[in-house]
């Protein structure tokens, strides 16, 4: 699978602030994935997007599948601590069994 | 609880040696992949499996091996070929292979 632009690499936020990362792809993708690894762990799902256009909410989390297919946007809402970690999105063409995945995002909140 | 484990958490391999790292999913997931996580980067598909007894190689596949006898069940076997192989080893399955995927909490592997 190709690499996807991420950005930005890190960030450092403080408590409380509204915080936004993204994800960019060569191609047009169907789906689009976000997830979060905390360290020594495996990534979790937060979102599935599956439509351009299509916004969808988990929590204080919020992705939304840009409308050229070519990219994705999470934000993250009224930061706290437990927000730390690395943030990856993923994604995947029409005819595509393989997932492209980001660098990641790795978050860092100042208490 | 359903989901997948992997084991050993951490594991060390001597030159020459080859080590097999285990993966064991109750979702009931047909598909099943494996992936190198290094840091600062994406993660890298090197196998993943459709369905009993089937697998096909993914981007770096060279130095690596896998099984898949059992559904529920994918073991990687790092290789001595494999000639840089100090990374953290994720395993995923999804319900099918479009489904989004589901991570286990890796397997650190260092060089003696």
């Amino acid at each position: 699978g190709q690499q996807l632009n991420q950005s930005p690499q890190s960030m450092f936020i403080q408590e409380g602030e509204d915080v936004s990362m993204n994800c960019t792809s060569s191609s047009i993708f169907n789906t689009w994935l976000w997830y979060k690894q905390d360290p020594g762990e495996g990534p979790v799902l937060l979102i599935a997007l599956y439509k351009a256009g299509e916004l969808t909410s988990n929590g204080r989390l919020t992705a939304q599948f840009g409308i050229t297919r070519k990219d994705s946007f999470l934000n993250i809402s009224a930061s706290i601590p437990s927000d730390v970690g690395i943030y990856f999105c993923a994604g995947r063409g029409a005819n595509d069994y393989k997932l492209s995945f980001g660098a990641g995002t790795t978050v860092t909140v100042r208490a | 609880d359903g989901g997948i484990t992997q084991s050993p958490k951490y594991l060390f391999r001597k030159e020459g040696q080859n080590v097999t790292l285990s993966c064991e999913q109750n979702l009931n997931h047909d598909a099943m992949y494996w992936y190198r996580q290094d840091p600062g980067q994406g993660l890298r598909l090197i196998y993943y499996s459709q369905i009993v007894n089937d697998f096909q190689k993914g981007d770096i596949a060279e130095g690596y091996s896998v099984s898949r006898e059992k559904k529920e069940s994918f073991p990687l076997t790092v290789t001595s070929a494999q000639k840089n192989p100090t990374a953290f080893y994720l395993c995923a399955s999804s319900g099918v292979l479009n489904q989004p995927q589901h991570f286990g909490d890796g397997t650190r592997l260092s060089i003696l």
